[in-house]
């Protein structure tokens, strides 16, 4: 069972280099998000998907993008990497039906220096 | 303004040693408060979901409960394994099912 997949696991960026972190999940699930865990700050909601084309803005969108033109994929993209993007970025999805869980990648850790 | 606030930031406990950790919430329109654990260098892993004041869940050395304004993790003679940082979530009623975490506990079982 593959659930959510994130690639990469790490990366280190320059500052004003962009980058697409992937994320694709198996579970047919039509909610996917995007969320960045910095230390002592819990989970903060960058983006999120209630399907396929139709996204939204969360708790942190600046700075960032994203797309969803397939069920399983859910990119985030980087345009411009400021210091202030070095986190751990974690996908997640959930099914439709309300008060089910979300099922979370491995996560990515970024840094931009 | 949707919050969700839990406490302690860290706990150390010995095994054996119960303890419950805090999670409030001023929410408008819950839809279900969500327990999570999170070992280092992973992603979190579902725990618990709890609907309306008054549910418990368990599972093994672990329940939570609910009420109108926070929940409880209760750990009973936690072992070293134990030992993550447990976060709650809450999803509430708007736009898609989005689910707004507090800071997480750290929680450390000495053998």
């Amino acid at each position: 069972n593959a659930g959510v997949t994130q690639t990469p696991k790490f990366r280190i960026l320059k500052i004003g280099q962009s980058m697409t972190l992937q994320c694709t999940q198996d579970m047919n699930h039509n909610y996917m998000y995007w969320y960045r865990q910095d230390p002592g700050m819990g989970l903060k909601l960058i983006y999120y998907s209630v399907g396929a084309g139709i996204t939204d803005k969360g708790e942190v969108p600046n700075g960032y993008n994203v797309s969803r033109s397939t069920t399983e994929d859910f990119p985030l993209r980087l345009e411009l990497a400021a210091p202030s993007q070095t986190s751990v970025y974690f996908c997640a999805s959930s099914d439709i039906t309300w008060r089910t869980e979300a099922f979370f990648g491995q996560g990515t850790r970024l840094t931009v220096v | 303004e949707d919050q969700v606030t839990q406490s302690p930031e860290a706990l150390r406990l010995q095994e054996g040693e119960s303890s419950s950790l805090n999670c409030s919430y001023t929410v408008s329109g819950l839809r279900g408060l969500f327990w999570y654990r999170q070992d280092p260098g992973k992603g979190p892993e579902f725990l618990f979901t709890l609907y309306s004041a008054g549910e418990e869940k368990e599972k093994e050395r672990l329940k939570a409960t609910l009420t109108k304004k926070e929940s409880f993790l209760h750990i009973t003679a936690p072992k070293p394994e134990d030992s993550a940082t447990y976060l709650c979530a809450v999803q509430v009623e708007s736009g898609g099912n989005q689910f707004y975490f507090g800071t997480g506990t750290s929680l450390t079982v000495i053998p």
